[in-house]
């Protein structure tokens, strides 16, 4: 149980574009989602976190215009690259914590790598 | 607010030695504390967790881990390490019901033959 997906697993796009990456609980609701980023050889980012039905919480750093996300369903949380450039290139790995679950644990998902040429 | 460290950067054990990883934490209240394993380019897998109760936390894969509170530490552990144990380890603190991770800077195991 407790699995979360990530589609795509890796993308390539040009400089300039705009990329979406999705972030899925298959077998359990998840009122909160949290998305990270992690450079090479680093530890995870938290870059913000996202509640179902209301705006995400940008931790501080994080341009909320670029990195645009949304959380429109119990299972489902989108992060989108806006105007991407080979800066945001990088691997970026969604959580989701369990509805209910008192005990804070998050679930991650396979992660995303985006390469920005 | 809360910190995790990780000591040991990157550690090199031989096949069926045994293992320690060390995570230090820093918070005021009794943490919520996990660990977990990543491979090359994938997600972070849970292996165990602790928040409340016996100190002694058994995991996935024969991993386990002992909560000190005098010591501040949540130190892994595994008797016997397999090849596929090789991967990154992160120590997470969590500071309550609702609140945000910290993670510490991760320990690379390697495993020699």
């Amino acid at each position: 149980g407790a699995v979360v997906s990530q589609h795509p697993s890796w993308v390539i796009c040009k400089s300039g574009t705009s990329v979406k990456i999705e972030c899925r609980s298959l077998d359990f609701q998840a009122t909160t989602m949290f998305w990270y980023r992690q450079f090479p050889k680093q530890s995870l980012m938290l870059m913000a976190t996202s509640n179902e039905g209301s705006k995400a919480t940008y931790e501080q750093g994080v341009e909320k215009d670029k990195f645009l996300i949304n959380h429109a369903s119990l299972t489902l949380s989108t992060l989108t690259v806006t105007s991407a450039h080979p800066e945001d290139s990088s691997f970026y790995i969604c959580s989701a914590r369990v509805a209910g679950d008192s005990t804070d644990t998050q679930y991650f998902g396979p992660g995303t790598r985006l390469t920005v040429l | 607010a809360q910190s995790v460290t990780q000591p040991d950067i990157h550690i090199t054990v031989s096949e069926g030695a045994s293992l320690e990883l060390r995570c230090n934490y820093s918070y005021g209240a009794t943490p919520y504390l996990f660990w977990y394993v990543q491979s090359p380019g994938q997600g972070l897998q849970l292996l165990l967790k602790y928040f409340s109760g016996d100190t002694l936390v058994q995991g996935i894969k024969g991993f386990e881990a002992e909560f000190k509170r005098s010591q501040s530490s949540f130190n892994l552990r595994k008797p016997s390490v397999h090849w596929s144990d090789a991967a990154e380890y992160f120590c997470a603190v969590g500071a309550g019901y609702g609140q945000n991770f910290v993670f510490g800077p991760g320990t690379r195991l390697s495993v020699l033959p």
